[in-house]
């Protein structure tokens, strides 16, 4: 069965670079037709698909957070990550790591981890 | 930008009652290879998000049979058939057929 495991630190500066990694198990993140990526849910808002990365390395990112989003991948550790960088409040939200089987219909679902910004 | 509104934002409902959810496009989710890219997918507190169905209609691996989902183009509807006290949560509808994907507001079911 297949399982994803966010980690990272839960509270981080504004101004600072939120990272993430997710723990893949159960398929290998080099699995071709698919999609490795992240969607945040914010305090109040509607959750929003970040970025993903696909099974050629390459990476697609929603316009709003271009220029501040990374997403990557480590093949030998089977883990993607997630950057983003000059993070406010309004970046403060659960952040899932997610499975995509094209066309954004998600498939699975870490369980997600809470990270606020503040000071 | 394409919008998703969902209605209700919050459901009442008894046990053993159906329950209605509606998700409504601003454009046509038909996409150019002729199917529609609408899936539904459930949060419970303290669980994984899980998806539900998926092209509208078709109910993902291990997903009770009470769970329905209909429509097309604009208009779509998630139906619990004889909601069960572990259908409580947060149902959201997405669309993948416009780049890039987005989500439905969201709607609270409370038993």
């Amino acid at each position: 069965q297949l399982q994803l495991q966010e980690s990272g630190p839960g509270l981080v500066k504004p101004s600072e670079t939120l990272s993430l990694s997710c723990s893949v198990s159960g398929a290998s993140v080099n699995s071709l037709y698919y999609y490795w990526g992240w969607v945040r849910r914010s305090p109040g808002k509607t959750p929003e698909w970040m970025g993903s990365i696909d099974s050629g390395g390459g990476t697609h990112y929603i316009p709003s957070l271009r220029g501040r989003i990374n997403v990557s991948r480590d093949l030998s550790k089977n883990k993607i990550s997630l950057k983003l960088s000059s993070v406010t409040a309004a970046d403060t939200a659960e952040y899932f790591c997610v499975r995509d089987s094209g066309h954004f219909a998600i498939d699975f679902w870490g369980q997600g981890i809470l990270v606020t910004v503040s000071s | 930008d394409l919008v998703l509104t969902q209605s209700p934002l919050s459901l009442p409902v008894t046990l053993g009652q159906p329950a209605s959810i509606s998700c409504r496009s601003s454009q046509s989710l038909v996409y150019s290879d002729g199917n529609t890219y609408l899936v539904w997918f459930q949060l419970r507190p303290g669980r994984s998000p899980r998806r539900l169905l998926y092209q509208v209609s078709n109910r993902d691996s291990g997903v009770p049979d009470r769970f329905s989902g209909s429509g097309s183009d604009t208009d779509f509807t998630l139906t619990i058939n004889r909601v069960e006290a572990d259908d409580a949560g947060i149902y959201y509808c997405m669309q993948g057929t416009h780049w890039p994907g987005t989500f439905g507001q969201g709607t609270r079911v409370e038993i």
